[in-house]
């Protein structure tokens, strides 16, 4: 079934571990995006990839990174997790510039 | 910067029309879009709009006026289905990187 996968669905983690969320999505968009949402703050973008091998910062890069081996997958890794990245992570891809974009069922992350 | 603002919270009846609007600001624009998300769950396209006026689908209606930065997101016929978070997003530039709105939680009451 043609989409984009997350995983894992929900983690508790411990402040000060290191954590990659997975992101894959089989629509072999070049575009993908990763997103944090929390209560009364909207979508925020953390990272994107235009297209495989290039990435770029958003809106609230700082303690997360992103890599773009390949068209399908897109992680992020919080290096040393603090209880302020406490979220729900969305993970986002899009064909065309401007074009919809089709998003993950979203990983719920609790920093403890 | 680039920012968005629209209503934190709106209700209606079922049958009833609603309009959730949408003010922006940006350093350039590349059009709106609306989203469409079910108690936290994967928001969904709605629609985009690139040059002003409406455009139709369905139930669903969205406009655009470029010269009041505004646009707005029209729901006819309002079914309990509807009850959800409708986001409005702008590009941050040509590519394709999108800045929402903090949302309208709709609720459809019967």
């Amino acid at each position: 079934i043609a989409g984009i996968t997350q995983a894992p669905t929900s983690q508790i983690l411990a402040a000060g571990r290191r954590m990659t969320l997975r992101c894959t999505q089989d629509m072999r968009h070049n575009a993908m995006y990763w997103y944090r949402q929390d209560l009364g703050l909207g979508l925020r973008l953390i990272h994107y990839s235009n297209t495989a091998g290039t990435t770029g910062k958003g809106e609230v890069p700082d303690g997360y990174s992103v890599s773009r081996a390949n068209t399908d997958d897109f992680p992020l890794t919080l290096a040393s997790a603090v209880p302020s990245q406490t979220s729900v992570y969305f993970c986002a891809s899009s064909d065309r510039v401007h074009n919809e974009q089709f998003f993950g069922p979203g990983t719920r992350l609790t920093v403890l | 910067g680039q920012s968005l603002e629209q209503p934190s919270e709106v209700t209606a009846v079922e049958g009833a029309i609603v309009q959730i609007n949408c003010t922006y600001q940006t350093s350039g624009f590349y059009g709106l879009s609306w989203y469409q998300q079910h108690d936290g769950g994967a928001p969904t396209f709605l629609s985009y709009n690139a040059l002003d006026g409406l455009e139709e689908t369905g139930r669903f209606s969205s406009f655009l006026s470029r010269s009041d930065s505004y646009g707005y997101l029209l729901l006819q016929e309002l079914q309990m289905k509807d009850s959800a978070s409708y986001f409005c997003a702008v590009p941050y530039n040509q590519g394709g990187k999108l800045i929402f709105g903090q949302g309208t939680e709709l609720s459809v009451k019967p």
